[in-house]
């Protein structure tokens, strides 16, 4: 199984700021199936970023993606109030089970 | 526009079978390029994929470990629907339920279900 480390835990930040999320894993990612979700409380996680690095349908360009293998990170170039959320990162496309990281929380400063 | 639908009780006893459906609209469950997953959140273990089902001339079923023997997932192609059972419950599987829909290159988790509170509990 492949385990998933997001750093850090709670992220402080300002709107306007950039905001740099990472997911390590402890083995490769095949293929780069590395997800990111955003959520907000009482709502389901949403996608942003698929495959690393291409973003979902509707998600503004401000939100980024990168990495490959084992490290991966998400980047928010300048924070709007509706990004402060928790972040969570996700493996996927392999063989089962398709973890989850433990989240990060974007939280205003 | 893809979208799911949960639907299932919020309150289940110690021992007994906790029984979600997810209704889908807009795809057919037995399309051959989608799949059907199962997920579950909460404090203690964050978010925990439980399983999928799909199908490709026939059905197929993959579990998370501590779920097999336990955990099964039905299709329903007289309603394109999905349902989660899963048997012997404790209070360790309180939970909020969401299903989801994998699609696209490695089947990403693009569509949820709106999620469903299940409360284990006497």
């Amino acid at each position: 199984e492949i385990v998933l480390t997001q750093s850090p835990g709670t992220l402080s930040l300002s709107p306007g700021e950039r905001a740099t999320l990472s997911c390590r894993a402890s083995q490769s990612v095949s293929s780069s199936y590395l997800a990111w979700f955003q959520q907000k409380p009482g709502q389901a996680p949403r996608l942003l970023i698929y495959g690393a690095s291409s973003r979902a349908t509707d998600i503004p360009d401000r939100f980024s993606g990168s990495g490959s293998g084992t490290d991966f990170t998400l980047t928010i170039s300048r924070l709007e109030p509706e990004d402060f959320a928790v972040y969570y990162c996700q493996q996927y496309g392999s063989s089962p089970p398709y973890t989850f990281g433990q989240g990060t929380k974007l939280e205003i400063k | 526009q893809v979208q799911l639908q949960q639907s299932g009780p919020g309150l289940v006893k110690p021992s007994q079978t906790l029984s979600l459906t997810c209704a889908i609209s807009g795809y057919s469950v037995s399309a051959n390029s989608a799949g059907w997953y199962w997920i579950r959140q909460s404090p203690s273990r964050g978010l925990e994929w439980l399983g999928r089902t799909y199908y490709r001339s026939t059905w197929h079923y993959d579990y998370a470990l501590s779920m097999k023997g336990r955990m099964t997932i039905n299709p329903d192609t007289s309603k394109n629907q999905f349902s989660l059972h899963l048997n012997s419950v404790t209070p360790e599987d309180t939970a909020v339920y969401y299903c989801a829909r994998g699609w696209g290159s490695g089947w990403y988790l693009g569509t949820w279900g709106q999620g469903t509170l299940v409360a284990v509990s006497s």
